[in-house]
């Protein structure tokens, strides 16, 4: 079945590692996105890419870094630089061209990263 | 910062229609209407978009007003798995480009 696949599901770390959060997406989407959530709160927007091999800086991208060197994948990694990296991470995927596109995002189910 | 605004939260009893309104006084002539809803600890879920008239699927029904400044989502029989939080978000339809959510209206859907 298609769908967005994000792996671990749960992690944890020490403080000072990077860390690297896997997204595939099997659905021949071209833009990817990763958002950020914290207890209680709406999503923010971390970074976007919209092809291969290019991306964008949301809202909140200090202390992350991403790559998008195949389409179906947009790994996120998470910096020793990142001052607060416990919090759920959410990746989506959009259709730009093609019919029928409604725009719709498609998400995976998070990635639950704790920086003990 | 979001181009949507939305109750922080809102209550419904089970079985009755739940409303629930957006403002977007700035959307642009291209941008659709968007509705997700998010159970707790899982990826957000598509429901519902539309752009300028009135649309219905099998989840919800999506009321867009004539000026396209606001809109309301409405579960016509609200059930207690409803609970959850939903957001509204503007984006262009073809464009893969930021897309900002909301803080969301967290639903509690009561027996």
């Amino acid at each position: 079945d298609g769908g967005i696949t994000q792996s671990p599901k749960y992690l944890f770390r020490k403080e000072g590692q990077n860390v690297t959060l896997s997204c595939e997406q099997n659905l021949n989407h071209d833009a990817m996105y990763w958002y950020r959530q914290d207890p209680g709160q709406g999503l923010r927007l971390i970074y976007y890419s919209q092809i291969v091999n290019d991306f964008q800086k949301g809202d909140i991208a200090e202390g992350y870094s991403v790559s998008r060197e195949k389409k179906e994948s947009f790994p996120l990694t998470v910096t020793s630089a990142q001052k607060n990296p416990t919090a759920f991470y959410l990746c989506a995927s959009s259709g730009l061209s093609g019919l029928p596109n409604t725009g719709e995002l498609f998400f995976g189910e998070g990635s639950r990263l704790t920086v003990l | 910062d979001a181009k949507t605004t939305q109750p922080t939260s809102m209550d419904c009893a089970e079985g009755r229609a739940a409303n629930l309104p957006c403002n977007h006084s700035t959307i642009s002539g291209n941008e659709y209407v968007y509705w997700y809803r998010q159970i707790h600890s899982q990826g957000p879920q598509y429901i519902i978009h539309g752009l300028k008239n009135n649309e219905t699927n099998e989840m919800a029904s999506l009321i867009i007003t004539e000026d396209r400044k606001s809109s309301t989502l409405i579960l016509p029989h609200a059930t207690l798995r409803d609970t959850a939080v939903y957001y509204c978000i503007v984006r262009v339809a073809d464009q893969g480009g930021k897309l900002i959510f909301g803080q969301g209206t967290e639903l509690s859907v009561k027996p």
